[in-house]
């Protein structure tokens, strides 16, 4: 069982590109998320989908947009990347999206921003 | 809107040694609160977390939290640390009933010394 996976791993980028941040799950959860970490700051929620075909912003969402394509993937996608938008980057996922529920995370990806 | 304080955001212990990692959070409404850990260079698990009835939490690694209403406090503790223990705790706070989502206080590490 692979639970959660995200691309890439780590990534360096140029300010002012595009990038995609991708996020599989295979756990058959309706809600995922994104978040950032960023030292001395904690996660911050960016984005969530309670189900495919609905997203919601989180705290943080400037700069940032997102996807519910189908229930497995929920990419984050940067239009034109920012130096302040260099951190780390968790998906998580759980089963029903209620305030109960137990998150799942995904290993991350590290954005460096230039 | 609730929010979450952990009062330390550094812990060195020695190892076999007793740990507290305090955690109070803030809310209008009634919570759930939850206890987050994230091994280095890993995404994050849950340690344990308070829904309803007994107010003592017993999760996984030996780790057991106990939530206090009066003090809106939910303190992780455990009697005896191991180095495999070093890593940072994440405390988290959800409101019953809301549609707010999961918000994370910002982090204690803990750094277990032989």
């Amino acid at each position: 069982i692979a639970g959660i996976t995200q691309a890439p791993t780590s990534q360096i980028l140029a300010a002012g590109r595009r990038m995609t941040l991708r996020c599989t799950q295979d756990m058959r959860h309706n809600a995922m998320y994104w978040y950032r970490q960023d030292l001395g700051l904690g996660l911050r929620l960016i984005h969530y989908s309670n189900t495919a075909g609905t997203t919601g912003k989180g705290e943080v969402p400037d700069g940032y947009s997102v996807s519910r394509a189908n229930t497995d993937d929920f990419p984050l996608t940067l239009a034109s990347a920012v130096p302040s938008q260099t951190s780390v980057y968790f998906c998580a996922s759980s089963y029903a999206g209620l305030s109960t529920d137990t998150q799942y995370f995904g290993p991350g990806t590290r954005l460096t921003v230039l | 809107a609730q929010s979450v304080t952990q009062l330390d955001s550094q812990v060195p212990v020695f190892e076999e040694a007793p740990v507290e990692l305090r955690c109070n959070y803030s809310s209008s409404v009634s919570v759930y609160l939850f206890w987050y850990v994230q091994y280095p260079n890993q995404g994050l698990q849950l340690l344990l977390k308070y829904l309803s009835g007994s107010t003592l939490v017993k999760g996984i690694n030996g780790f057991e939290a106990e939530f206090n209403k009066s003090q809106t406090s939910f303190h992780l503790r455990k009697p005896s640390v191991h180095i495999s223990d070093t890593a940072e705790y994440f405390c988290a706070v959800s409101s019953q009933g809301g549609s707010e989502k999961l918000v994370f206080g910002k982090g204690t590490k803990l750094t277990v010394n032989p």
